[in-house]
C-alpha cells in the first residue's frame, strides 16, 4: 500500500529538548511538506522541499530545522527555540511541478504526530 | 493576514439533505483551489480540487464551485450522510515556481450530519 507515514503518532518533549518527527513515503513523490496544525486554527506551513537535498522556509520556520537527503524521507526537528511547539504535525507529498510541469497537484497527507510539552 | 477564510466554523444538516460549505480567498493570484476533509487525531484527505478556469467541478456527491469575480469558492455534498461529519479545510494556490505546491488553508468548517 502506497502511503505517508508518520512516527510516532504521540510525542512528549521536556522543555529545552530538541525532538525530532519522522514522516516516510513510498508513493515517488518528489515534493515533500510539513504543517502545523492548532486548535481552530488551518494548518500552516513550516517547510517543504521540492526536491532531494533541497528545501525552502514555509510561514512559520522559526525554531524548526529539517532535511532531505532522501526522496523517501523528510525528518522534521523541534528545536528549543521554538516558544510554542506543542501542536498537532503533519506531514504531506505530491507530485512537484518540476515533475510533470502541472502546479496542479493534490498533497496526500500523513495521519499526523501530536507533540505535547511535559 | 487571513488570505483564505471559512468564516463559519460550524454546520449542521440532516442526513439526506444538502450540505454546503463556503471558503473566501483575498488573493486574486490564487488559480487552484482544494477540498479536504479530516477526521479526528488523522491527517487531511483530499476530496475535490478545481482550476480557476472552470467554475464548477464534480466528483460523485460532492460539487465545488469556484465565483472568480466574488473571489468564493462552495463545497456543495448531496445526499448528506452521517459518514460525511468531519471537519472540512478548502486551501488554495497560485501557479509559479516559486510557490508551486504551498497550500493556503482555511480554518477549517466542522460539519455535522445527524441520522
Amino acid at each position: 500500500d502506497g502511503g505517508i507515514t508518520q512516527s510516532p503518532k504521540y510525542l512528549f518533549r521536556k522543555e529545552g529538548q530538541n525532538v525530532t518527527l519522522s514522516c516516510e513515503q513510498n508513493l515517488n513523490h518528489d515534493a515533500m511538506y510539513w504543517y502545523r496544525q492548532d486548535p481552530g486554527q488551518g494548518l500552516r506551513l513550516i517547510y517543504y522541499s521540492q526536491i532531494v537535498n533541497d528545501f525552502q522556509k514555509g510561514d512559520i520556520a522559526e525554531g524548526y530545522s529539517v532535511s532531505r537527503e532522501k526522496k523517501e524521507s523528510f525528518p522534521l526537528t523541534v528545536t528549543s527555540a521554538q516558544k510554542n511547539p506543542t501542536a498537532f504535525y503533519l506531514c504531506a507529498s505530491s507530485i512537484a511541478y518540476l515533475q510533470t510541469g502541472d502546479s496542479n497537484q493534490p498533497q496526500h497527507f500523513g495521519d499526523g504526530t501530536r507533540l505535547s510539552i511535559l | 493576514d487571513q488570505q483564505v477564510k471559512q468564516n463559519s466554523p460550524s454546520l449542521s444538516v440532516q442526513e439526506g439533505r444538502i450540505s454546503i460549505l463556503n471558503c473566501d480567498y483575498t488573493n486574486s493570484m490564487f488559480d487552484y483551489f482544494l477540498w479536504y476533509k479530516k477526521y479526528p487525531a488523522e491527517g487531511p484527505t483530499f476530496l475535490i480540487s478545481i482550476s480557476s478556469i472552470k467554475d464548477k467541478n464534480e466528483d460523485g456527491r460532492f460539487t465545488v464551485f469556484l465565483n472568480k469575480s466574488a473571489k468564493h469558492l462552495s463545497l456543495h455534498i448531496v445526499p448528506s450522510q452521517p459518514g460525511d461529519s468531519a471537519v472540512y479545510f478548502c486551501a488554495a494556490a497560485r501557479e509559479g515556481s516559486s510557490n508551486t505546491g504551498k497550500l493556503i488553508f482555511g480554518q477549517g468548517t466542522t460539519l455535522q450530519v445527524k441520522p
